[in-house]
């Protein structure tokens, strides 16, 4: 079993729709969950940051965990062409190693 | 403004020869990380450092050397052992390698392409 499963889509979605993405893992030592946006041959940038099960809202944007399931989601509302890119859920323990990164799933939205 | 620069963008290299990425961050972080991204891998950490002067493994550290000795500073060299350098690099900053409720998230730099010709 892999540590950490991401759809790698492509995903392609309407302008305006509610777009979910998800990723599981199976570490039960993960405590920190984040996202980040990906733009082709760019960076990551870090969206969303949470360290306990619930939702965490920001904009359009609302992060969802459930430890009890190892389960997170990302929740995109009225969501727009310039939403288009890779997005990337990243696990940390809470060690210096570094994160934990899904493969990343392909969002395209359709003007 | 406060940032990862990394340096070249693009980078081409021959058969046979050592190339170096720059990366330098301002935003006085301590630990300090390189990833490899390639097409439907994802991000596979190749060193990280959590202190001047002290840098550790990550999964895929073969082929590639690194150096801290300054706090803004984290080079990674692609040695000639590394058969298969064609990849995207991105360098990371965190501001406190030891756990907490706000600590835990890695900042990027914009990225370095390397291609072997």
């Amino acid at each position: 079993q892999k540590e950490v499963e991401q759809d790698p889509g492509p995903l392609s979605v309407p302008e305006g729709a509610i777009v979910s993405l998800n990723c599981t893992y199976s570490n039960s030592a993960f405590q920190y969950f984040m996202w980040y946006r990906q733009y082709s041959r760019k960076g990551p940038e870090l969206l969303m940051y949470t360290y306990s099960s619930g939702n965490k809202e920001d904009g359009r944007f609302t992060a969802q965990v459930d430890k009890s399931s190892k389960y997170i989601s990302l929740f995109i509302r009225d969501s727009q062409p310039s939403d288009s890119a890779t997005y990337l859920c990243a696990f940390s323990g809470g060690g210096a190693d570094g994160l934990t990164f899904g493969k990343g799933t392909h969002l395209i939205i359709q003007p | 403004d406060g940032g990862i620069t990394q340096s070249p963008k693009y980078l081409f290299r021959k058969e046979g020869q050592n190339v170096t990425l720059s990366c330098e961050q301002n935003l006085n972080h301590d630990a300090m990380y390189w990833y490899r991204q390639d097409p439907g891998q994802g991000l596979r950490l190749i060193y990280y450092s959590q202190i001047v002067n002290d840098f550790q493994k990550g999964d895929i550290a073969e082929g590639y050397s690194v150096s801290r000795e300054k706090k803004e500073s984290f080079p990674l060299t692609v040695t000639s052992a590394q058969k298969n350098p064609t990849a995207f690099y991105l360098c990371a900053s965190k501001v406190s390698w030891a756990g907490s409720s706000s600590g835990n998230t890695i900042y990027f730099g914009e990225g370095s392409w390397l291609t072997v010709v």
